[in-house]
C-alpha cells in the first residue's frame, strides 16, 4: 500500500538555526499538509497546500514558516529561526482530490531544538 | 476547538468488540464524522467517515445516529495492535475544502489480553 514517508526522522537543531522537513506523499495525491503534536499534546494543523500554493495556514504557521514542493515528489516544511518551544513532532499528511479529510499522514519527524 | 466528545480512556478485551462513542451535539448538515487513530509513536490513521448513514470498512464500522449527535465506531475483533488512541472529528466536506483536521484529545483505548 502506498504511504507517506518523513525525512529524517530525528532532528537536532540548535536555537536560531534553519531546518527544513522532507516529505514524499503519496503520488496521485494533490492535497499535502503538514501537522505538529509537541509531546503529550494534542496533533494540531498547520498548513494545507494545493495547486501550489497554500490553502490555509493556522496561527501557529507565522512568518517563521513556508512550505514548498520544490519537484513533482517532495513537500517540504521550513523553519527559518528554531525556537526551543519549535520542539515537536512534524506530521506531514496527503489526500486525494475526491476525499480531502481522508488524509494519509507520514509517521513523522522528531524535531529537538537545544 | 475541537466539536465532539469522547470518553478520556476505554478497556476491551482481545477478540471482543470495542465500541466508542462520540458525541457531536452541534454537527451541521454539511460535516462528516470521521474516525482517526494514533497507535504510539506513529502518525493519524484513517478509519472510516460518514455523513448521516452506517458505514462499514476492512477496519471498523461507523454507526451514526438518526439525529446525527452522536456516533460509534466499532472494531468487530479488538486485537491488541488495535491499542491506540481514537479521534473523532466532524469536518465540512465541499468542492473549496482541503482543508485542516481539528484534533481533540480522543480515546486511549487500552485492548488487554
Amino acid at each position: 500500500e502506498p504511504e507517506v514517508t518523513q525525512t529524517p526522522s530525528h532532528q537536532v537543531t540548535q536555537m536560531g538555526q534553519e531546518v527544513i522537513l522532507r516529505c514524499v506523499p503519496i503520488s496521485n495525491h494533490l492535497y499535502f499538509y503538514w501537522y505538529r503534536q509537541i509531546l503529550g499534546q494534542k496533533v494540531e494543523f498547520l498548513v494545507s497546500f494545493y495547486n501550489n500554493e497554500i490553502s490555509e495556514k493556522s496561527e501557529i504557521f507565522d512568518d517563521q514558516f513556508s512550505v514548498e514542493r520544490p519537484d513533482g515528489s517532495n513537500f517540504t516544511l521550513k523553519i527559518r529561526s528554531t525556537k526551543l518551544e519549535d520542539s515537536a513532532m512534524y506530521f506531514c499528511a496527503s489526500s486525494e482530490i475526491g476525499a480531502p479529510g481522508a488524509q494519509h499522514f507520514g509517521d513523522g519527524t522528531r524535531l529537538s531544538i537545544l | 476547538d475541537a466539536k465532539t466528545t469522547q470518553p478520556t480512556s476505554m478497556d476491551c478485551a482481545e477478540g471482543r468488540a470495542a465500541n466508542l462513542p462520540c458525541n457531536h451535539s452541534t454537527i451541521s448538515g454539511n460535516e462528516y464524522v470521521y474516525w482517526y487513530r494514533q497507535i504510539h509513536s506513529q502518525g493519524p490513521q484513517y478509519i472510516i467517515h460518514g455523513l448521516k448513514n452506517n458505514e462499514t470498512n476492512e477496519m471498523a464500522s461507523l454507526i451514526i445516529t438518526e439525529d446525527r449527535k452522536s456516533s460509534t465506531l466499532i472494531l468487530p475483533h479488538a486485537t491488541l495492535r488495535d491499542t491506540a488512541v481514537y479521534y473523532c472529528i466532524v469536518r465540512v466536506e465541499n468542492g473549496g475544502s482541503q482543508g485542516n483536521l481539528i484534533f481533540g484529545k480522543g480515546t486511549k483505548l487500552s485492548v488487554k489480553p
